[in-house]
Parts: structure tokens; sequence; C-alpha cells
């Protein structure tokens, strides 16, 4: 099976910064790769599909790239409200493996 | 709007059997492949298992294959997931979530979940 890595697995960080988190898969899952935002809790919100697709409602700031094996979540300026841990998961083939997450916070 | 809520949780001892249920609303539930997620407390998401819109396509996560069922009742818009020779390990919160397409792709919507705590 295709495991999930995701790095750092968690980060700290001041408003307003430029955050990147990266996810990559174990053999190439082309754009099959989706971002979800969680929130204690809560459960896992749809942010990012198909590696690069903004999902409707979701602020501009969050942005996605890659394709193959290498992903990136990025948040162009952190809010207090983006507080959450951030998955990745592929969903080329079952098994639809969820990377561990990284747990961002507020400095 | 899109509501999923789960049910069937609670405390139950090790090597018993539990359903659990997810009764569906706000969108076309017999159109869509639907989902059970576990996530045990202060871990990671699991992906545990998926059904096609039709039931025609069924699918585990190796772990659990041969303990877990999924199922759907389309008319009754409700997902369940039959858990049988519980361990402590399956001690978890587990989420019901809508899939995009009526087959498997990626998740929308999830329910806010339902707690299985597995204790002797």
């Amino acid at each position: 099976d295709i495991q999930m890595t995701q790095s750092p697995s968690s980060l700290s960080a001041s408003v307003g910064d430029r955050l990147t988190i990266t996810c990559r898969a174990s053999q190439d899952i082309d754009n099959y790769l989706a971002w979800y935002q969680q929130k204690p809790g809560k459960p896992p919100k749809l942010l990012i599909h198909a590696a690069s697709g903004l999902q409707s409602g979701v602020p501009s700031r969050f942005s996605g790239s890659g394709s193959g094996t290498q992903f990136t979540l990025t948040i162009t300026s952190l809010q207090p409200e983006d507080v959450a841990t951030y998955f990745c998961q592929k969903f080329d083939t079952a098994p639809f493996t969820f990377g561990p997450g990284t747990k961002v916070d507020i400095k | 709007e899109v509501q999923l809520v789960e049910s069937g949780g609670g405390f139950v001892q090790p090597g018993r059997s539990l359903r659990l249920s997810c009764v569906a609303s706000g969108f076309a539930f017999e159109e869509f492949g639907m989902h059970w997620v576990r996530q045990r407390p202060g871990k990671g998401l699991e992906w545990v298992s998926g059904i096609s819109w039709n039931s025609d396509t069924i699918d585990y996560e190796d772990s659990v294959k041969g303990r877990f069922t999924v199922s759907r009742d389309n008319a009754k818009r409700s997902l369940y997931l039959e858990i049988h020779s519980l361990t402590t390990e399956d001690t978890a919160f587990y989420f019901c979530a809508k899939d995009v397409t009526g087959f498997f792709g990626y998740f929308d919507s999830w329910g806010q979940g339902t707690l299985v705590a597995v204790s002797s």
C-alpha cells in the first residue's frame, strides 16, 4: 500500500505569516490528493481537492500544489482561526490513506 | 444543507459487537458513495471502509477486513458499520463521510462522529 507522510509534524507561527506544509506519497498518485482541516473537537473539513482545487467556501489564503509524489498546502497569511491540524489524503485507489497530520498553532 | 448524523457508539466490552448508523439529509443520498473514517483519541485519521452508491463496490482497510461490515439502505438514507470481536484498538471516534462521486473519490462532508469505547 502507498504510504503518506507529512512535514513538519507541528509548527508555530505568527499571525500574517506564510506557511507551507508538505505531503509525500510513497508512489505516484498523480493529483489524487486532498487536504483537510480539523479543529479540536470537530470533524475534518475539506479544503483542497485534486491537489490544487479550492473547495467552495474556503478562504483564498489556502492553496495547494503538486502532483505525483510531492504536494504542498500553503496558507499565505495565517489567521487565528487557522489553528488546527491539517491532513492530506490520497484518493486514487483504496485504501484512502491519510497523512499523519500537521498541527498548526499561533506563537 | 448536507447533514450526517452518526449514532450507535458507546461503552462496550471486548469481544462484543456493535452497529453504527449514519443518517443523511440535505442531498441525494442514493447517488453518492459513503465512507467510515475513525480517529483514535489524540491520533490521526484512519479510513476504515467505503461503499458505492449502489453497494456494488465495497472496500475495507486491511486491518479491519473480516471484522467490519459496511452496508447502506438508500430508502432509509442510512449508512451502517457493523463491528465484530471488538478490541481496545477499536476505541475511537467513528465518522461517516460523503464522497463527491457515486463511487470513491474525496470526502466533501463529514458527520460529527460517534465514540466507541472498548473496555472491560
